[in-house]
This record gives structure tokens, C-alpha cells and sequence, in this order.
């Protein structure tokens, strides 16, 4: 697509229940990346796919967080049992590995808002 | 292990004046630094980028920022702000330009006023 796309757009789920966050990066990118931005906070890294594995997954907080890609393109990512401390936007990037004078560069969606109640 | 520290979390400029938002970065292995944008109400796009080519890197809308190694800072400047600069400013590290994950700083908040 012309950019990356997330969804849903906003999200407010009660607490204990799970959620699943979905992002479509741009054609041909085969670097993903999902961060979190709590409110008044920066972005706060949670992992990365190359192609369909992820070699960096470091910043995942818990084992209630998962993440999967398929096809080397759509992503999603799985919140089990929220808390209300997962409430943040969660943000989706990708990147070309290529060549070009674009190469480098984080291409981010929208994010999809989540509350947890 | 690396990071970036943004000194101030909002700064306010009078229409016209200089734009100077901080960014200091640690890194054990020689950095890639990064500033992003976020307008309200839209996803984060990039502004800049210094991949050890040129020290002074020059950027959209007018920004640029100075590699400097000596005091480890990536701070962004603008000469004359205008009310449309208003938005959080992010800048970031990476280990690589095109394949390590992107440490961001908390973010500052740039307000003009007219």
C-alpha cells in the first residue's frame, strides 16, 4: 500500500481480556517494527521482524505480549489478559533494507490507540 | 547498550526566532542518529538523518542538525520558526542505518507563538 496501515484505529477493551493490533506495512518493506507510546512518554521499542522472524524482541514487557509476521508483510500484535497499564498507542514502522535514498528511514502508521478499562 | 536524553520536554518560541531543540545520544559503537516529527493527529515522519557522511546534516522545512562527537549531541535547529513547526520533535539512535531497531528520546514539545 501507499503507506503503512494500522488497525483498528482505537481500541478500549476491559481489563483481563485480549486484544489483537494489526499492521500492514508498505509494499516490498522487509523490516517491521512495533513500539508503544505511553501518554507524555517516548517511544518505547517492543520488537522487530526481519522478513517473518524477529530478531530483536528484547523490548517486549511481558509474556502477555506477542508478536507475528506472515508472508513478510502483515503483522500483529497480541495483547493477552491487558492491564490497564498497557494502555498506550502502539505503533507500527517499516523499512526497506534496500538500495535507495529512502533506505534507512522508519516509515510509521497512525498507531492504534488502546484503553484498557 | 545505547540511548538518547532530549533536554526539555517543551519548548516555546516566538514566531520568527531560532529553534533549538537538545539531543544527546550514548552509544558504544560509532551512532546513527535520527530526528522524527509528529504533527497532532498524525504518525511520526522523518526529518533528518546523519549516517557519518557529513557532520551538518540538512533536513525538510527548513531544520538541520550538527553531528558533534566531542560532546556527543545531534541538537536540532531551525533559524526563524514558523507557527506551522508546532509538534513533538523525537530523535533516535541506531547501532545501523538500515537494519538495528531505532532508541528513541522522550520527546519535546515545540510551541510558537505569534
Amino acid at each position: 500500500g501507499a503507506g503503512v496501515s494500522q488497525s483498528p484505529s482505537n481500541k478500549v477493551t476491559e481489563k483481563g481480556k485480549d486484544v489483537e493490533l494489526r499492521c500492514d506495512p508498505i509494499s516490498g518493506h522487509t523490516a517491521l517494527y512495533w513500539y508503544r507510546q505511553r501518554l507524555g512518554q517516548g517511544l518505547e521499542f517492543l520488537i522487530y521482524f526481519q522478513g517473518n522472524s524477529a530478531p530483536d524482541k528484547s523490548g517486549l514487557p511481558s509474556d502477555r505480549f506477542s508478536a507475528e509476521r506472515t508472508g513478510e508483510s502483515v503483522s500483529t500484535l497480541t495483547i493477552q489478559r491487558t492491564q490497564q497499564e498497557d494502555s498506550a498507542v502502539y505503533l507500527c514502522a517499516s523499512r526497506s533494507n534496500g538500495g535507495g535514498i529512502n533506505t534507512g528511514e522508519l516509515f510509521f502508521g497512525e498507531g492504534s490507540r488502546l484503553t484498557v478499562l | 547498550a545505547q540511548s538518547v536524553t532530549q533536554l526539555g520536554s517543551h519548548v516555546s518560541v516566538s514566531e520568527g526566532a531560532l529553534v533549538l531543540l537538545r539531543c544527546n545520544y550514548s552509544s558504544s559503537v560509532p551512532p546513527y542518529l535520527f530526528w522524527y516529527v509528529q504533527y497532532p493527529n498524525q504518525g511520526l515522519q522523518l526529518l533528518l538523518k546523519y549516517t557519518s557522511a557529513a557532520t551538518l546534516v540538512k533536513g525538510i522545512n527548513g531544520f538541520e542538525a550538527e553531528f558533534k562527537k566531542s560532546e556527543t549531541s545531534f541538537h536540532l535547529t531551525k533559524p526563524s520558526a514558523h507557527m506551522s513547526d508546532a509538534a513533538e520533535y523525537f530523535c533516535a539512535v541506531s547501532r545501523s542505518y538500515n537494519t538495528d531497531k531505532l532508541i528513541f528520546g522522550t520527546g519535546t514539545r515545540l510551541q510558537v507563538f505569534p
